[in-house]
């Protein structure tokens, strides 16, 4: 069974870091592009980054740029986010999703793991 | 950056009803298109990728259409299960941008 476990959230303090990863199981983790999504409490999807199979290619949404760091590790199975300097505005839930292998959308997504940035 | 924009936001309909949502892109992205359904406290549920190709093991009742700037999400007869809200996704381009949803409510 594909499946893809979060892990690594919780509650920070505004300028804090954390490092979010997920682990996955049923498939080959170095055949894939990996992506983070998150939602805003009560909000919409927002794509965060994407990381391509060896990590040689990585792309982030600009709010993040400079403080997130995507990476992997396919030895492992595991993939991660690295969130530095963080904000109240990325308090979410943070959802790990494998891309499709015929296209750049999300076939398999994590439960999420909550991150919650507050004093 | 691609915007998404979705109608309606909010759609009430019965069961047994067709049901129609719409995807609008602000530039073309050709047939790069997704939905995703999310039920409360759920991850979301892929459900089409490449504007019209259905995710394996989605019913059959869901279809997709459009290319270029102008999508649909039809469900041809709306089940209990199908109460969700849905989203729109481009993937045309960096960065990935989603529509705001569009909340299927039971009338």
């Amino acid at each position: 069974e594909v499946q893809l476990v979060e892990s690594g959230g919780g509650l920070v303090q505004p300028g804090g870091s954390l490092r979010l990863s997920c682990e996955a199981s049923g498939f080959t983790l170095s055949s894939y592009s990996m992506t983070w999504v998150r939602q805003a409490p009560g909000k919409g999807l927002e794509w965060v980054a994407t990381i391509d199979e060896d990590g040689s290619e990585i792309h982030y949404v600009d709010s993040v740029k400079g403080r997130f760091t995507i990476s992997r590790d396919n030895a492992k199975n595991s993939h991660y986010l690295q969130m530095n300097s963080l904000r109240a505005e990325d308090t979410s839930i943070y959802y790990c999703a494998r891309d499709h292998q015929l296209g750049g959308n999300e076939d398999c997504w994590g439960q999420g793991t909550l991150v919650t940035v507050s004093s | 950056d691609i915007q998404m924009t979705q109608s309606p936001s909010t759609l009430s309909a019965s069961v047994g009803e067709r049901v129609t949502i719409t995807c609008r892109a602000s530039q073309s992205i050709s047939r790069w298109l997704a939905w995703y359904q999310q039920k409360p406290g759920k991850a979301p549920k892929p459900l089409i990728y490449k504007a019209s190709t259905l995710e394996s093991g989605v019913p059959s009742r869901f279809s997709g259409s459009g290319s270029g700037t102008e999508f649909t999400l039809t469900i041809s007869s709306l089940q209990p299960d199908d109460f969700a809200t849905y989203y729109c996704q481009q993937y045309s381009d960096y960065p990935r941008t989603f529509g705001q949803g569009t909340k299927v409510e039971i009338k």
